[in-house]
């Protein structure tokens, strides 16, 4: 069975500049995360989607951070403009979770590493 | 929001041994509880899921103990090796919730032979 796939692996860009991030969960698995992971910390939650709609993104900077999954399959991840703090590791992760009340583990793609400069 | 805590300091052990790390929390008492494993620059493994009516459970050379009254979960892992050197981290996810996690800052653990 195919992982979680994400792209690119890294990623330099100077602040202010934009950049994106795509991740393709499991095949079947409908719902899809995104983290953000400073280094020293665990991985914070900026986005939850379930199939193509947003449960909760209660800890997107929505003024720079955006997001979708079209089709409820894959999803990107854009943020525009970068700023210094913002040099993280961003990991996508996918489940079975169907339903409110359910929970099921997660499976986690490799990450983009991003330096902002 | 849950405050999650886990031991900041690495833990050096010797191969063989028993490795112990805590998790503890505050505020809400969570759902269950799940441990994972993240190696240098991968992303977390899942491990183990325990829920809050479970006071224990076991997996091969691991094993997980939750305890709502002190809130706090410890993960054991026995006869370890060098090949269990890494950060685990422990996360936590209120019921209905649609299976959102909040993660701990993790521990580092090095198995020496």
């Amino acid at each position: 069975e195919a992982g979680v796939a994400q792209s690119p692996r890294y990623k330099i860009i100077e602040k202010r500049q934009s950049v994106a991030f795509w991740c393709n969960p499991i095949s079947g698995h409908a719902t899809l995360y995104w983290y953000q992971q400073i280094l020293g910390q665990g991985p914070k939650l900026l986005i939850q989607f379930q199939n193509n709609g947003v449960v909760d993104d209660s800890q997107l900077p929505k003024d720079r951070f955006s997001a979708e999954r079209l089709k409820g399959v894959d999803s990107t991840l854009k943020i525009q403009p970068a700023k210094l703090e913002d040099s993280a590791v961003y990991l996508c992760a996918s489940s079975l979770v169907r339903g409110r009340a359910t929970y099921n583990e997660q499976f986690f793609g490799p990450g983009t590493r991003l330096t902002v400069l | 929001s849950q405050k999650i805590e886990q031991n900041s300091e690495a833990l050096n052990i010797q191969e063989g041994k028993t490795a112990t790390l805590t998790c503890n929390y505050t505020n809400y008492s969570p759902a269950y509880l799940q441990w994972y494993r993240q190696d240098p620059g991968r992303g977390p493994v899942f491990l183990l899921l325990i829920r809050e009516n479970e006071k224990e459970k076991r997996k091969e050379r691991l094993k997980v103990t939750f305890d709502t009254t002190l809130k706090q979960s410890l993960f054991h892992i026995t006869a370890s090796q060098p090949a269990d050197s890494a950060t685990y981290l422990c996360a936590l996810a209120r019921g209905e919730s649609w299976g959102k996690l909040q993660f701990g800052a993790g521990t580092q653990v090095v198995v020496t032979p």
